[in-house]
C-alpha cells in the first residue's frame, strides 16, 4: 500500500501561486496519482489525476517527474476561497486511504 | 445530477442506541464508499462496494459496525450499539469506476453522528 507524506500546513496569499509537494516512495507501477479539496463541513472534491508528467485542468495543474515518487499540486494565483485541506492519495482500489492531508491556508 | 446523497444531516443519540446512516449514490456509479472522519484520524475507508457487492471491509472498526448495500441505488452503515467514540461525520462517496483506478469519487455532504 503506497503510502504518501505532505506538509501538514501552508501559509500563501492572495494572487500567488502555491505549490504543495506530496512524496510517495513506494507507488506501483498501476497507481495513479490524485488530489482532492476539503472545506469545513463538506465532504471532499476531486481536483486533478494524473500518472505522469503533467495534467492541467481548469482548477489547477499536476506535475510527475518522470521516477513518479513525488507530485507537486500546482495552484495558480490562489485567493482565500482556496483555504482549504488538500489530500494526496495513491493507487486505486487499495490507495483510497486519506492521508492528514495539508491546510493551506490564503491570507489577504 | 443531485449528487450523492446522505442522511441524516446530523444525529445526536445516546449510548447503546442503534444508529443507521444512509447513502443514495449517483445513479450509474458502479462503487460507494464509507468514510468516517475525525480530528484524531483524519479520514478513515470503512468499507467499499462494488455492483453492490462489499469487496473490503478492513476498514471497519469492529462488530458493532454493518454495512448494506442491497441494490444500486441504496446503502446503509449501521452502529449497534453506538458508543460515544463512534462520534465522528460519515461519508459516503460513488464512482463510476471499480477495479485498479477507482477515478473520480463523489462524497456527500456527511452525516454528523454525536454519541453521548
Amino acid at each position: 500500500l503506497a503510502k504518501t507524506t505532505q506538509p501538514i500546513s501552508m501559509d500563501s496569499y492572495e494572487g500567488q501561486e502555491v505549490n504543495i509537494t506530496c512524496s510517495h516512495n513506494n507507488i506501483a507501477t498501476n497507481d495513479y496519482i490524485t488530489w482532492y479539496q476539503q472545506f469545513p463541513s463538506q465532504g471532499p472534491r476531486f481536483i486533478i489525476q494524473g500518472y505522469k508528467t503533467k495534467v492541467t485542468n481548469e482548477v489547477a495543474s499536476l506535475f510527475i517527474p518522470a521516477d513518479r515518487k513525488s507530485s507537486t499540486l500546482s495552484l495558480p494565483r490562489v485567493s482565500l476561497s482556496d483555504t482549504a485541506v488538500y489530500y494526496c492519495l495513491v493507487g486505486g482500489a487499495d490507495g483510497l486511504t486519506f492521508g492528514k492531508g495539508t491546510h493551506l491556508i490564503i491570507q489577504p | 445530477d443531485a449528487g450523492v446523497i446522505q442522511s441524516p444531516r446530523h444525529e445526536v443519540t445516546e449510548m447503546g442506541q442503534e444508529v443507521t446512516l444512509r447513502c443514495k449514490p449517483i445513479s450509474g456509479h458502479n462503487s460507494l464508499f464509507w468514510y468516517r472522519q475525525t480530528m484524531m484520524r483524519g479520514l478513515e475507508l470503512l468499507i467499499y462496494f462494488n455492483n453492490n457487492v462489499p469487496i473490503d471491509d478492513s476498514g471497519m472498526p469492529e462488530d458493532r459496525f454493518s454495512a448494506k448495500m442491497p441494490n444500486a441505488s441504496f446503502s446503509t452503515l449501521k452502529i449497534q450499539p453506538s458508543e460515544p467514540r463512534d462520534s465522528a461525520v460519515y461519508f459516503c462517496a460513488s464512482s463510476r469506476f471499480s477495479g485498479a483506478n477507482t477515478g473520480e469519487l463523489f462524497f456527500g455532504e456527511g452525516s454528523r453522528l454525536t454519541v453521548l
